[in-house]
């Protein structure tokens, strides 16, 4: 069965400061990857995903995330954090199974300090 | 172009009683996936309607069931509830009728008590 696994439950960064959160992902066929990010008291939104083609991938606000098939990795990275960046982010896979399930994993919060 | 709205916002219940949440798809979305978020927890998939029609479903009960009406617009509802059912039940359209790649745009989603 097709799993994503999110490293640290919290992550703290100070502003300007790099961001990087983990995500590992199992699955038995090529992956379609997603990262989505929740501000508090909102829905999800989409950052950016991963479905063929080149392994970087950048989304909106600055964010991009890297495909690694060897390392079975889509971390999500930026290169300076900004404070209106704090929120929780969710990793998911997608499956196809004749209809579409996102499967997401527990999430990372980001703490961004002045 | 409008988004993923739903209603209401918050809902509070009792154990035992039935609840009703609304949905309604961004324009030019005939998909619609119901999820439930726990409190510290990531989406947990409930079902998937396409065309009006149930066509795939995640590990949750018989008494979670739901609708889809002609303009895409959804419903999930909740028999029976059950305290573990508290939770942020968040509906999302997308456009390609549930293939792998599609984008699913999420809504605000629904606050649930169950006391």
């Amino acid at each position: 069965a097709q799993s994503v696994t999110q490293l640290g439950s919290h992550v703290s960064v100070s502003e300007g400061a790099l961001v990087l959160l983990r995500c590992n992902y199992s699955s038995s066929v090529p992956p379609y990857l997603f990262w989505y990010v929740q501000y508090p008291n909102q829905g999800l939104q989409l950052l950016l995903k991963y479905t063929t083609g080149a392994t970087l991938v950048k989304g909106i606000n600055g964010f991009e995330a890297e495909f690694k098939k060897s390392e079975t990795s889509f971390h999500l990275t930026k290169p300076s954090a900004h404070m209106s960046d704090a929120a929780e982010y969710f990793c998911a896979v997608s499956l196809n199974t004749g209809f579409q399930k996102l499967v997401f994993g527990t999430g990372t919060r980001l703490l961004v300090s002045p | 172009e409008t988004g993923v709205t739903q209603s209401p916002t918050h809902l509070i219940k009792t154990r035992g009683q039935q609840v009703t949440l609304r949905c309604s798809s961004q324009s030019g979305h005939n998909t619609v996936s119901w999820y439930q978020q726990a409190l510290g927890q990531g989406p947990q998939f409930i079902f998937q309607y396409y065309r009006e029609e149930e066509n795939g479903r995640g590990n949750f009960p018989p008494r979670f069931s739901g609708l889809q009406f002609p303009n895409y617009s959804s419903e999930l509802n909740v028999n029976a509830l059950e305290l573990d059912d508290s939770a942020l039940y968040l509906c999302a359209s997308s456009r390609q009728g549930g293939r792998a790649t599609d984008t699913q745009y999420f809504g605000p989603g629904t606050r649930l008590t169950v006391l």
